[in-house]
């Protein structure tokens, strides 16, 4: 059974750091793309960072270099590294996987979440 | 990054009625369109991947039609547990996968 549990948020200060993780279960990380969505309250999902099984990440614009996702293979665990963080970064953050279908051209589609981790940012 | 358009912003409608939901992309992204659900305290549910292919154990009154600009979701008889959020998702690019506004279908 696909499981993805995320960890790691919490009440943290403006320019503060923090790292969630995303424990998978089921199927292995590297073997597919993996991706964050985070929701801020009462406002709509949001997509924030991906990692190709090649290991190729992207970003959302407003992530402006301060986040790092990255993946450890031998803990199936996929990270989020936040940086200098913001209020407006206070959300739940999900941990999505990404499966695909090959054809004429690849669609992408987030079959598995996890729960969600709250990340709050304020002082 | 790709601009996504939902319509309407939340409906109000009765157990049984048939239910549209439209989103549109702000360029051609041929059929790179999703649909999931979202109910509060859950994790968000695929309904609906390459515009119109049905994810494995999601009900068929769920179904989505359309391509290039606009899409719809269509729930074709609407019933209690299907009142939730439902999102957009452009996947055209990989390297942003941009959700739509949500529309909020709430009980009348």
């Amino acid at each position: 059974e696909v499981q993805l549990v995320e960890s790691g948020g919490g009440l943290i200060q403006p320019g503060g750091s923090l790292r969630l993780s995303c424990a998978a279960s089921g199927f292995i990380i590297s073997s597919n793309y993996m991706s964050w969505v985070r929701q801020a309250p009462g406002k709509g999902l949001e997509w924030v960072s991906i990692i190709y099984s090649g290991g190729s990440t992207y970003y959302a614009d407003f992530v402006e270099g301060r986040f790092t996702i990255s993946r450890d293979n031998s803990k199936n665990i996929v990270y989020l590294q936040m940086h200098s963080l913001r209020a407006e970064d206070t959300a739940l953050y999900y941990c999505a996987r990404v499966s695909s279908i090959s054809g004429a051209v690849t669609t992408y589609y987030f079959d598995y979440w996890g729960q969600g981790t709250l990340v709050t940012v304020s002082s | 990054d790709i601009q996504m358009t939902q319509s309407p912003p939340s409906l109000s409608a009765s157990v049984g009625d048939r239910v549209t939901i439209t989103c549109r992309a702000g360029q051609n992204i041929k059929k790179y369109l999703n649909w999931y659900q979202h109910k509060p305290g859950k994790a968000p549910k695929l309904l609906i991947y390459a515009a119109s292919s049905l994810q494995s154990g999601v009900p068929s009154r769920f179904s989505g039609s359309g391509s290039g600009t606009d899409f719809t979701l269509t729930i074709s008889s609407l019933q209690p547990e299907d009142f939730a959020t439902y999102y957009c998702q452009e996947t055209y690019s990989p390297r942003a996968l941009t959700f739509g506004g949500g529309t909020k279908v709430e009980i009348k």
